[in-house]
């Protein structure tokens, strides 16, 4: 089925490790992006990518790396996790940035 | 600094109920306002996408309103039902951005 996978659906970390959350599309969609939910907050957005190639910091990028070598994987790194960095991570994508967002299902992160 | 409030937090009736939930946002140079449904542990699911242009969507039992110039936005529920039970998001997408400005969502539990 068409859309937007996110693996792994749940990860524990400690404090100080690295890690990659993994997004995939299949739909050839230019336009990606990673969300984090806190309880009571909604989703802030971490980073966006416009194309391959190109990439930008949302409102929340603070220990956070991306990179878009392809159309359809959008990494999210977390270079040294921190308690703080506790959430729900969402990916999106979308044909123009403006309609018709796919969500993932999510990933949910403990950092201890 | 665009910023999106939804009233109530949290809400609960009984089936069959007409609800209402309301959406506020600060800055009126919006593209268009997206409301979504999330069921728990789940991804986000598009309901009604009302471009800034328009006034009203309606989609089955669902009717969705905006009056930007107020910075506001409704979501009507008719005849509710047990599986409408969810958090309901709102989020708009300004027009200098192609990103979404989340509210923190309302979580609506319809009693059978």
């Amino acid at each position: 089925n068409a859309g937007v996978t996110q693996t792994p659906k749940f990860q524990v970390l400690k404090t100080g490790q690295s890690m990659t959350l993994q997004c995939a599309q299949d739909m050839n969609h230019e336009y990606m992006s990673w969300y984090r939910q806190d309880p009571g907050m909604g989703l802030r957005l971490i980073h966006y990518s416009v194309g391959a190639g190109i990439t930008d910091q949302g409102e929340v990028p603070n220990g956070y790396n991306v990179s878009r070598s392809t159309t359809e994987d959008f990494p999210l790194r977390l270079l040294s996790a921190a308690p703080s960095q506790t959430s729900v991570y969402f990916c999106a994508s979308s044909e123009t940035g403006y309609y018709g967002y796919t969500f993932g299902s999510g990933t949910r992160l403990t950092v201890v | 600094k665009q910023e999106v409030t939804q009233i109530p937090a949290a809400l609960s009736v009984p089936e069959g109920e007409n609800l209402v939930l309301n959406c506020s946002f600060t800055d009126s140079a919006i593209y268009n306002l997206q409301w979504f449904r999330q069921d728990p542990g789940k991804g986000l699911t598009s309901l009604l996408l009302i471009q800034s242009s328009q006034r009203e969507q309606t989609s089955g039992r669902l009717n969705a309103s905006l009056d930007k110039s107020s910075g506001r936005s409704t979501l009507y529920i008719a005849a509710s039902q047990p599986g409408d039970s969810a958090t309901y998001l709102c989020a708009v997408i300004g027009v200098y951005g192609q990103n979404f400005v989340f509210g923190p969502g309302t979580r609506l539990s319809v009693l059978p």
